[in-house]
């Protein structure tokens, strides 16, 4: 199974700050990566997928970037609405169709109020 | 617009069954594979289930194999998870989604989710 690390587990910033959170897999998924922003009580909301493909509708301050194993989420200008747990999740599966590989999530980053 | 809404959750038992639903609207149901996600208390996300467009595959976290079951019924666009010989640790908020292809690639829409409490 593919193990994804995700740094750091929080974060503290201000509103306009440069924000970066990165995810690790220990091999390749190729560009198979996708973010996502959880707020309490909220549905989880797509931001990015495959690496670095902005969702319709999500703001523009939000960015991805990387392949292979190490990927970024960016987030240009911090907002208030921002303030949020952003988590990572993979999804390469196809390449071991036969012998199957589970969908797996980075453990959290938490974006506080500094 | 896509609407996904859990039900089902509640208090049970250790050892213990509940089924959980997800009522869809707002897209072709049967052209998509659906997923089962979870977060316990204080922890983060886990990958729980999927099932392909056609219910003919279904893949499991190791932690719920033999134990959870994922179906659909396309007639009424619903998706289903029956939980049984459930722990203390799978205590946890239980997110439905939708899977951006029928086959299974990322998660494009998700639900609000619903509570489920293992306890005696």
């Amino acid at each position: 199974d593919t193990q994804m690390t995700q740094s750091p587990s929080t974060l503290s910033a201000s509103v306009g700050d440069r924000v970066t959170i990165t995810c690790r897999a220990n091999q390749s998924i190729n560009n198979l990566l996708a973010w996502y922003q959880v707020k309490p009580g909220k549905a989880p909301n797509l931001l990015i997928y495959d690496a670095s493909s902005l969702k319709r509708g999500v703001p523009s301050r939000f960015s991805g970037s990387g392949a292979g194993t190490e990927f970024t989420l960016t987030i240009s200008s911090l907002q208030p609405d921002d303030f949020a747990t952003y988590y990572c999740l993979q999804y390469n599966t196809y390449s071991q169709y036969n012998t199957y590989s589970p969908w797996t999530f980075g453990q959290g980053t938490t974006v506080a109020i500094k | 617009q896509v609407q996904l809404m859990e039900s089902g959750g509640g208090v049970v038992q250790p050892g213990g069954s509940l089924r959980l639903s997800c009522a869809t609207s707002g897209f072709t149901f049967d052209f998509y594979g659906m997923h089962w996600v979870r977060q316990a208390p204080g922890k983060g996300l886990e990958w729980v289930a999927f099932i392909h467009y056609n219910t003919n595959n279904k893949y499991y976290a190791d932690s719920v194999k033999g134990r959870f079951t994922i179906s659909r019924d396309n007639s009424k666009s619903t998706l289903f998870l029956q939980m049984d010989s459930l722990r203390a640790d799978d205590t946890a908020v239980y997110y439905c989604a939708k899977d951006q292809s029928g086959y299974g690639y990322y998660l494009d829409s998700w639900g609000q989710g619903t509570l489920v409490t293992v306890s005696s």
